[in-house]
């Protein structure tokens, strides 16, 4: 079983709708989640770190459960530049960052 | 100002030969990590350097892949006698500690063993 599982999806949808992904991981002991964005053949960016009472970045609301070891991703009102892959990322509790990525969730906003 | 940087951006190479990798990190960035992207895959842990402390080399997946840091700036990842599983793109990221939750990732470097 992999470490963090995303749907690779493509998720297509036309602009303004809202999309949500949401992926797991299987380390309890993790201790930070972040969702980094990579435009195609570019360096993955973070795009929002992931707590647990949640938090929201202007169109992004991301949310974490601990109890059954998932995160989510709330875009809203999508936009023809959020197409992208969204990687789901996790820590362990280890002494540096040492980041587990999933494999990403495709999204692709259309006119 | 300048971000993390990679070079060569693209690399061909012959299946049996050895290839060198560098990456320049931010400026002040004392921690530095190595990380490869198969195709379709996630990107893969292999090499960590924090300061002047010993590297955590436990992702790196066989003894012919090797890296180095000069002090608190450029790094350099060996692979050699290379296989056409290495293929792949290897990401480079710094951070302004070990414990910053943010790296800053270079624009990889694409490697194709033929």
């Amino acid at each position: 079983r992999k470490e963090v599982e995303q749907d690779p999806g493509p998720f297509n949808v036309p602009e303004g709708a809202t999309v949500a992904f949401n992926c797991t991981y299987s380390n309890s002991a993790s201790q930070s989640f972040f969702w980094y964005r990579q435009d195609c053949r570019k360096e993955p960016k973070l795009l929002m770190s992931v707590y647990s009472s949640g938090n929201e970045d202007g169109r992004f609301t991301a949310q974490l459960n601990r109890a059954s070891q998932y995160i989510s991703l709330l875009i809203r009102d999508s936009k023809l530049s959020d197409s992208a892959t969204y990687l789901c990322v996790v820590s362990p509790n280890t002494g540096f960052q040492k980041l587990v990525f999933g494999t990403g969730t495709r999204l692709l906003v259309s006119p | 100002g300048a971000g993390v940087s990679q070079s060569p951006s693209n690399k061909v190479t012959e299946k049996g030969k050895d290839v060198e990798l560098r990456c320049d990190p931010i400026s002040g960035h004392t921690a530095l990590y190595w990380y490869r992207q198969r195709l379709g895959q996630g990107l893969e842990f292999l090499i960590y350097f924090q300061g002047n402390s010993a590297p955590d080399k436990s992702g790196l997946p066989s003894d012919r892949f090797s890296a180095e840091r000069t002090g608190e700036s450029v790094s350099t990842l060996t692979i050699q006698r290379t296989q056409q599983e290495d293929s792949a793109v290897y990401l480079c990221a710094s951070s302004l500690d070990g414990l910053s939750y943010e790296q800053y990732f270079g624009p990889g470097t694409r490697l194709t063993v033929t």
